[in-house]
């Protein structure tokens, strides 16, 4: 069974530019959450996606922005890049709601990303 | 409006000794409670967690504790393991959104001394 990967571990971008992360979920599982963890903090949920659609959104701008494909991987968007961007970002897949698993997310290494 | 809260920014105790990790949380709506633990360059790893229809919930070394009247969790670990130094974190789930969102608390880093 393939767990959560993530790509690229670390990447350095500048204020104003665009980002786009990739996450490939665990076997099986049909939801793609995506977190953002900043130094000290835990992790603050930024959206999921269930089946390609979007289900559910936190407190981030619309510039950031996500994408599911048809195999449950999943991309991150980021335009007009700030400073405080900078976090490691964790993406985390899940059973869909019709298996009552979607509580129990299992999370990817993280991509770290850095804007100077 | 910090809705999990791990007031205990780290924990230091000694091998074979019991470690108790705590988590508060605000909203009464959450009706799932889970632990992660994160080692450095590594994602957070589930380990346990605890419906709200429960009070308490145990995998091995591991037992969560579930206090609904005081908002409170808590994770025991017994006995506990160098192994299992690392960043502790508490999360909760629920309500009406549904999703399946999680909302973490800050982490405790637990140390165990060999």
């Amino acid at each position: 069974e393939t767990g959560v990967t993530q790509s690229p571990t670390h990447l350095i971008k500048t204020r104003g530019q665009q980002v786009t992360l990739r996450c490939s979920s665990q076997s099986g599982h049909n939801t793609v959450s995506w977190y953002q963890q900043a130094l000290g903090q835990g992790p603050q949920f930024i959206f999921q996606y269930y089946r390609e659609e979007e289900n559910g959104r936190g407190n981030f701008p619309p510039r950031f922005s996500g994408l599911q494909f048809p195999n449950y991987s999943s991309e991150l968007n980021v335009n007009a890049l700030e400073l405080d961007d900078s976090a490691l970002y964790l993406c985390a897949s899940s059973l869909g709601k019709l298996a009552g698993g979607i509580y129990e997310q299992y999370f990817g290494p993280g991509t770290r990303l850095t804007v100077t | 409006d910090q809705q999990v809260k791990q007031n205990s920014p780290s924990l230091s105790v000694q091998e074979g000794r019991i470690s108790i990790l705590n988590c508060d949380y605000t909203n009464s709506m959450f009706d799932y409670f889970l632990w992660y633990k994160k080692y450095p360059a590594e994602g957070p790893t589930f380990l346990i967690s605890i419906s709200s229809i429960k009070d308490k919930n145990e995998d091995g070394r591991f037992t969560v504790f579930l206090n609904k009247s005081a908002k409170h969790l808590s994770l025991h670990i017994v006995p506990s393991q160098p192994g299992d130094s690392a960043v502790y974190f508490c999360a909760a789930s629920g309500g009406s959104s549904n999703t399946g969102k999680l909302i973490f608390g800050q982490g405790t880093t637990l140390q165990v001394k060999p």
